[in-house]
């Protein structure tokens, strides 16, 4: 199965502020990777698709890059509606596997 | 309105059986690829399984053989037949609607979850 480890795990920022979330894969994903915002007892909610692709209805501070085994989530300027747990998915192989997330907390 | 509702969750002991529901609307579950995704308490979400519009499912190693996905097309509702649970089944369970347009995997419409507890 594809490890996907996120970084960091949680982290403290204020708004406005430029965020960045790193995803790494245990091996090439290519550039099938998602990732997606979930809130207390909320579903999860897709951001981005296909690595740096930018999913309909989705604000468009955050973008997403990378490709093979190394991938970025970046919020360009957090807003309040942002704190939340985010989580990166790779889709280019069974299992389909999720990072462990990573919680952006008020600073 | 486009969406999904869970069903079927609850209380149950360690070996025992539960279906789960998930009704679609504003779309039809047969020509889309359907999902479950559950989330344990206080942890990550994992991918359970997976119905293409062909028929095709494949699931995660650990709920093979026990789990089966399936829809009804007449009902526009996708379920997840779970056998001998155990505790570590224990989470919510999502649907989740593939975005489509190419290469499956990544899920756009989900439902609200619901809650399966396995315990004696």
């Amino acid at each position: 199965d594809i490890q996907m480890t996120q970084s960091p795990s949680t982290l403290s920022a204020s708004v406005g502020d430029r965020v960045t979330i790193t995803c790494r894969a245990s091996q090439s994903v290519s550039r099938l990777l998602a990732w997606y915002q979930q809130k207390p007892g909320k579903a999860p909610k897709l951001l981005i698709y296909k690595a740096s692709s930018l999913e309909s209805g989705a604000p468009p501070r955050f973008s997403g890059s990378g490709s093979g085994t190394e991938f970025t989530l970046t919020i360009s300027s957090l807003q309040p509606d942002d704190f939340a747990t985010y989580y990166c998915q790779q889709y280019n192989s069974y299992p389909w596997t999720f990072g462990q997330g990573a919680k952006v907390e008020i600073k | 309105e486009v969406q999904l509702v869970e069903s079927g969750g609850g209380l149950i002991q360690p070996g025992g059986s539960l279906r789960l529901s998930c009704a679609a609307s504003g779309f039809v579950v047969g020509s889309n690829y359907m999902a479950w995704v559950r989330q344990a308490p206080g942890k990550g979400l994992e991918w359970v399984s997976i119905l293409y519009s062909d028929g095709r499912t494949y699931y995660a190693d650990s709920v093979k053989g026990r789990f089966t996905i399936s829809r009804d097309n007449s009902m526009n509702t996708v379920y997840l037949q779970m056998n001998s649970l155990r505790a570590e089944d224990t989470a919510v369970y999502f649907c989740a609607r593939d975005r489509g347009n190419g290469i499956v995997g990544a899920f756009d419409l989900w439902g609200q979850g619901t809650r399966v507890t396995v315990s004696s």
